[in-house]
């Protein structure tokens, strides 16, 4: 079993859409990153999310971090076919100490595309 | 801005052979890991660093192996390739706790 659970996995809309990707545990989690990967390239960070609760925004991108600190969320507004991509969740587990603070573990995916 | 640099973007190898997978990262960064990435699995951890010659094992370490003889340089092993490590493999850096991580370009590696 995933000890992040994304959802879902697939995500097929049209230009001007607004969605949301959800990132579940049933572990406390004391950050969560997101992460945006194209083809053929690594992924690359979006946002990073530390206090529960905590809303961040980026453009028509909003994250939020559950006030248990075990799920995020990812809402994009008014998609555009430049957001197309696979978004990753990344979580560093609570109390993890030693080596393996930094240490993340990763969601399944969501693959979105958005057609023009 | 951070660079990270995996030698090869295609591989393709035989089952049995030694398969040497390089990953240099420019920023100085004290932890790299080896992740390998498969349709619906995500990011799975093969192995980290956390300094020179150190090294801990992540969630599937089973036939690779690292070495971490320089700051800038980690290289994952596959001591006998088998067609389940056809995979693409990713190479990431990150400064010491937690931090974000920056991410190579990746391999795809074909074992026939």
């Amino acid at each position: 079993t995933q000890l992040l659970e994304q959802s879902p996995q697939f995500l097929s809309i049209q230009e001007g859409e607004n969605l949301t990707v959800y990132c579940n545990s049933s572990s406390v989690f004391s950050s969560l990153q997101w992460y945006r990967q194209e083809p053929g390239e690594g992924p690359v960070l979006l946002v990073t999310v530390v206090t529960g609760g905590e809303v961040k925004k980026l453009k028509r991108l909003t994250f939020q971090f559950g006030d248990a600190r075990k799920d995020s969320s990812l809402h994009i507004t008014a998609a555009q076919p430049g957001d197309t991509g696979l978004y990753l969740c990344a979580g560093v587990k609570a109390n993890a100490g030693g080596t393996s603070y930094g240490k993340l573990t990763f969601g399944q995916g969501t693959i979105l595309t958005v057609h023009p | 801005d951070v660079k990270v640099t995996q030698s090869s973007r295609y591989l393709v190898k035989r089952t049995g052979e030694k398969v040497f997978l390089e990953c240099v990262q420019d920023m100085d960064h004290e932890n790299m890991f080896w992740y390998r990435q498969d349709p619906g699995l995500g990011l799975r951890l093969i192995y980290f660093s956390y300094d020179v010659k150190m090294k801990e094992k992540g969630d599937i370490p089973e036939g690779y192996s690292v070495s971490r003889e320089k700051k800038e340089r980690f290289s994952l092993i596959l001591e006998s390739a088998s067609t389940n490590q056809t995979s693409m493999y990713l190479c990431a850096s990150s400064k010491r706790g937690v931090s974000p991580l920056h991410f190579g370009n990746g391999t795809r590696l074909t074992v026939t």
